[in-house]
């Protein structure tokens, strides 16, 4: 069964600190995605990835930037948290050109809270 | 504005109940997808559409592009149709990406 995992369910943090958020595929797709969800505001995109070392800045990327070394992983981090990054965080993947045939995987999401 | 607009953004039915879920967009698209989102966080793919109406078991999905507006109906609800469900969106400028709505939480109680 193909997946993206995502490394952690739950996470609290502190105001300051610098989180990483892992994401892993095991697809060999090319494409990556990291949203946010909030309610009332459904899910943003922060940042994707085409390519491995290679990444493009999304609708909301201030605060956030990721990291693309290896094709199968994607990190998501927080240079200095803070509390408005306390959200859900979804990372996805896919082929290449398949948005038309909803070539997405979804990870189940990370829960990150800002203390 | 958003770019996808659903509504209701909440809603709540009895179990049997026929349920509609509202999508409108602005943009000119390439395809229109209706997503399932349940507790757990995981997000999985119900209908993808670019013209007509789709079907599957309970589901109903139709689009109307002139329009610009697509619906989601559930037929005979139970209580494990509970979820979000997220329209989404490929616009036909920028086919690398979708432009999701904010989500409607259906609860179906018995």
């Amino acid at each position: 069964d193909v997946k993206v995992t995502q490394s952690s369910r739950y996470l609290v943090k502190r105001t300051g600190e610098k989180v990483f958020l892992e994401c892993v595929q095991d697809m060999d797709h090319e494409n990556m995605f990291w949203y946010r969800q909030d309610p009332g505001l459904g899910l943003r995109l922060i940042y994707f990835s085409y390519d491995v070392k290679m990444k493009e800045k999304g609708d909301i990327p201030e605060g956030y930037s990721v990291s693309r070394e290896k094709k199968e992983r994607f990190s998501l981090i927080l240079e200095s948290a803070s509390t408005n990054q306390t959200s859900m965080y979804l990372c996805a993947s896919s082929p290449p050109g398949t948005f038309y045939n909803y070539g997405y995987t979804f990870g189940s999401g990370t829960r990150l809270t800002v203390v | 504005k958003n770019e996808v607009e659903q509504s209701p953004q909440n809603l709540t039915a009895q179990e049997g109940e026929f349920i509609t879920i509202n999508c409108s967009y602005s943009v000119g698209i390439s395809a229109l997808h209706w997503l399932q989102q349940h507790p757990g966080g995981g997000i999985v793919s119900l209908f993808m559409l670019s013209s007509g109406k789709k079907k599957h078991g309970r589901l109903i999905a139709t689009i109307n592009i002139q329009e610009k507006h697509s619906s989601l109906h559930i037929t005979a609800s139970h209580p494990r149709d509970s979820a979000v469900y997220i329209c989404a969106v490929v616009r036909r400028i920028d086919t690398d990406k979708l432009i999701f709505g904010t989500g409607t939480r259906l609860q179906v109680f018995p």
